[in-house]
């Protein structure tokens, strides 16, 4: 089955330390993106990338990283840098080729900083 | 410049009642509109899309929303709701042709469903 895969599921962190979210695609799309998730907000954009070996900042970019060197796969590090790192992140992708704008979430990773 | 707001942040229907969550939009373009499904701890699922061609959009498990462009506004509604209707609902707005980077989630609706 074609999907997106995220692990891990659930993550814990002590302040201070750098963490990493693997996102993992065999939809053959160019596209990735990073969302955040909190309670009672939208969903905001992070990080995205259209083509490999490029990637542009989203809405809230600052204190996370991100790398493309592969077109199936874009992990999120979340820096420690970043202030209030507990959220529910979602890794998406879609087939921008086609115009429709329709994204393909994968089932999320629960980062919880302790 | 464009922006999505979602009326109700929780509705709670009973089983086998009609759902209506409401969305209106605000868009300078011609709107790409969707409708997305969260169930608890799962990633979003697209149950519905408009794009300009009919303004009655029908979509995955009996859920259908209509685009009025006189109320800009795009609700999503069902005739009968399940139980494994229960979950989050998001309206999305973006500009027919733009960028999918360019989209703006809505703040989201839980639905409740009592049996």
């Amino acid at each position: 089955d074609g999907g997106i895969t995220q692990s891990p599921k659930y993550l814990f962190r002590k302040e201070g330390q750098n963490v990493t979210l693997s996102c993992e695609q065999n939809l053959n799309h160019d596209a990735m993106y990073w969302y955040r998730q909190d309670p009672g907000q939208g969903l905001r954009l992070i990080y995205y990338s259209q083509i490999v070996n490029d990637f542009q900042k989203g809405d809230i970019a600052e204190g996370y990283s991100v790398s493309r060197e592969k077109k199936e796969s874009f992990p999120l590090t979340v820096t420690s840098a970043q202030k209030n790192p507990t959220a529910f992140y979602l890794c998406a992708s879609s087939n921008d080729n086609s115009g429709a704008n329709v994204l393909t979430f994968g089932a999320g990773s629960r980062l919880t900083v302790l | 410049a464009q922006s999505v707001t979602q009326l109700d942040s929780h509705v709670s229907v009973s089983e086998g009642t009609p759902v209506l969550l409401r969305c209106n939009y605000s868009s300078s373009y011609s709107p790409s509109l969707f409708w997305y499904v969260q169930h608890p701890n799962k990633g979003l699922q697209l149950l519905l899309k408009y794009t300009s061609a009919a303004t009655l959009v029908k979509g995955i498990n009996g859920f259908e929303a209509e685009f009025k462009k006189s109320e800009t506004s795009f609700h999503l509604t069902k005739p009968s709701a399940h139980m494994s209707d229960a979950a989050e609902y998001f309206c999305v707005v973006g500009k027919t042709g733009g960028a999918t980077n360019k989209l703006i989630f809505g703040t989201g609706t839980l639905l409740a469903v009592q049996p």
